[in-house]
């Protein structure tokens, strides 16, 4: 089945640098993918839309200039967390779609979620 | 806004035993409704879902019944096994293809054998 690849699985970085979380979608090609936020105790929140060759969409009160994604593939969005600080300690997920197959729409494939730590 | 309310966990069950996960929604018009699973090391995988009021979802031995007039889904399984042991996410979405999911905060639930 389609299968979504997210990389690194955790991460733990100093305050003020940056870090870039991988997510491949393995056997199939997605021009759309999906990344999401949970905090702690709270819901898993859409940050964004990837747009394979164009600009991401961010959902209100996600800050582009900090949040960067690039979409340069068909199989590859990359989410970087730039001058990251402690508050931006979190889980991080992505999901894409494979195509649509007769018409019939198919599920959200995820990954498996990056654990960002800021210290 | 629309917001989704689940049951904090954890949960701890043995097994055999019945299983409900309270979901309810806060939503205008008609939203579809999810139940999603991710199981230990994996990514969320879509458990079941409805679409319409008193829709029934279901899958893997799991039901949850879309209530409009309690905006509710919550899930069920009459009889839990070990292999159940995951955490349990509520969701919903108007989207054409359902992308923009509004998730509850998830329940992890464990079954002791």
């Amino acid at each position: 089945g389609a299968v979504v690849s997210q990389h690194p699985s955790w991460v733990i970085c100093k305050s003020g640098t940056s870090v870039k979380i991988e997510c491949r979608s393995l056997d199939f090609q997605a021009t759309t993918m999906f990344w999401y936020r949970q905090f702690p105790k709270q819901s898993l929140m859409l940050m964004a839309t990837s747009n394979e060759g164009s600009k991401a969409t961010y959902e209100q009160g996600v800050e582009k200039d900090k949040f960067l994604i690039n979409h340069a593939s068909l199989t590859l969005s990359t989410l970087t967390v730039t001058s990251a600080h402690p508050e931006d300690s979190s889980f991080y997920i992505c999901s894409a779609r494979p195509p649509l197959k007769g018409g019939l729409g198919s599920p959200l494939h995820f990954g498996n979620g990056t654990r960002l730590t800021v210290t | 806004g629309n917001s989704v309310t689940q049951m904090e966990g954890p949960v701890t069950l043995s097994e055999e035993a019945f299983l409900t996960i309270n979901c309810t929604y806060t939503a205008t018009g008609y939203p579809s409704l999810f139940w999603y699973v991710q199981y230990p090391g994996e990514g969320l995988q879509l458990l079941l879902k409805a679409t319409k009021a008193d829709d029934k979802g279901s899958n893997k031995g799991f039901e949850a019944t879309y209530r409009k007039e309690t905006t509710s889904f919550h899930l069920e399984k009459g009889s839990v096994q070990v292999s159940d042991s995951a955490v349990y996410f509520c969701a919903l979405s108007y989207s054409f293809g359902n992308e923009k999911l509004t998730f509850g905060t998830g329940t992890r639930l464990t079954i002791i054998p």
